[in-house]
């Protein structure tokens, strides 16, 4: 069955950038959207952004400032780059296949990244 | 910017009814979807398009919206429901919101 593995840093220093990708196995990345989010320590779930397979994009707008989503779809892969990161940036960060209608109807398992020096 | 409210908790004795409530003025536009995340996991969809329930998903999780306000009620409660629900939804232009979370615990 599908499934998605994030893989970057798990430390990153202020004022740098955060970058994750996400790899999809067993299924096309075509044909669906896909989600960045993510979950600082014990607090709850932030969207972060999501890619049409077709590159298309849209993101939280209390981050856009800084987010890019891409999509490489002959590696299967989609990335997450976040700029001029802080200390609250520090969160498990989590890949996900999003629908049409916005849900999430997989996730991958989560990464946490620390931000600090 | 569009925010969905909940409760910060509800408790429950096994085998009694937990109803989880999510407010949010697009509600009655949009469809809610429902998440469960244990600790140290990633959240499983539990319910879909308000009151939709993906297959796997036991029985006892439903789902209802009534104007501002969509409902997550587990009937039956067991100990393994124990854990945080969210409620999700999406404007107009597809952004997506996370509502703060429900700490449902099992007395």
């Amino acid at each position: 069955q599908v499934q998605l593995q994030e893989s970057g840093p798990g430390l990153v220093k202020p004022s740098e950038t955060l970058s994750l990708t996400c790899t999809v196995s067993g299924g096309s990345i075509s044909s669906y959207y896909w989600s960045w989010i993510r979950q600082p320590p014990g607090k709850g779930l932030e969207w972060i952004g999501y890619i049409y397979y077709s590159g298309s994009t849209n993101y939280n707008p209390s981050l856009k400032s800084r987010v890019t989503i891409s999509v490489d779809t002959s590696k299967n892969q989609f990335s997450l780059k976040l700029s001029s990161v802080t200390a609250a940036d520090t969160a498990v960060y989590y890949c996900a296949r999003t629908t049409v209608t916005t849900y999430i109807d997989l996730w991958g398992r989560g990464t946490l990244v620390t931000v600090s020096s | 910017s569009y925010e969905l409210t909940q409760p910060p908790s509800v408790s429950v004795s096994p085998g009694q009814t937990a109803r989880i409530t999510c407010s949010g003025d697009a509600l009655p536009k949009q469809y809610a979807y429902w998440y469960q995340q244990k600790p140290g996991q990633a959240p499983v969809l539990v319910i879909y398009k308000d009151s939709e329930r993906p297959s796997g998903i036991p029985e006892r999780f439903s789902g209802s919206s009534s104007g501002t306000t969509v409902t997550l009620t587990i009937s039956g409660v067991q100990a393994e429901d124990e854990a945080d629900y969210y409620c999700q939804s999406a404007d107009s232009s597809g952004t997506v919101v996370f509502g703060g979370g429900t700490k449902l615990t099992v007395l």
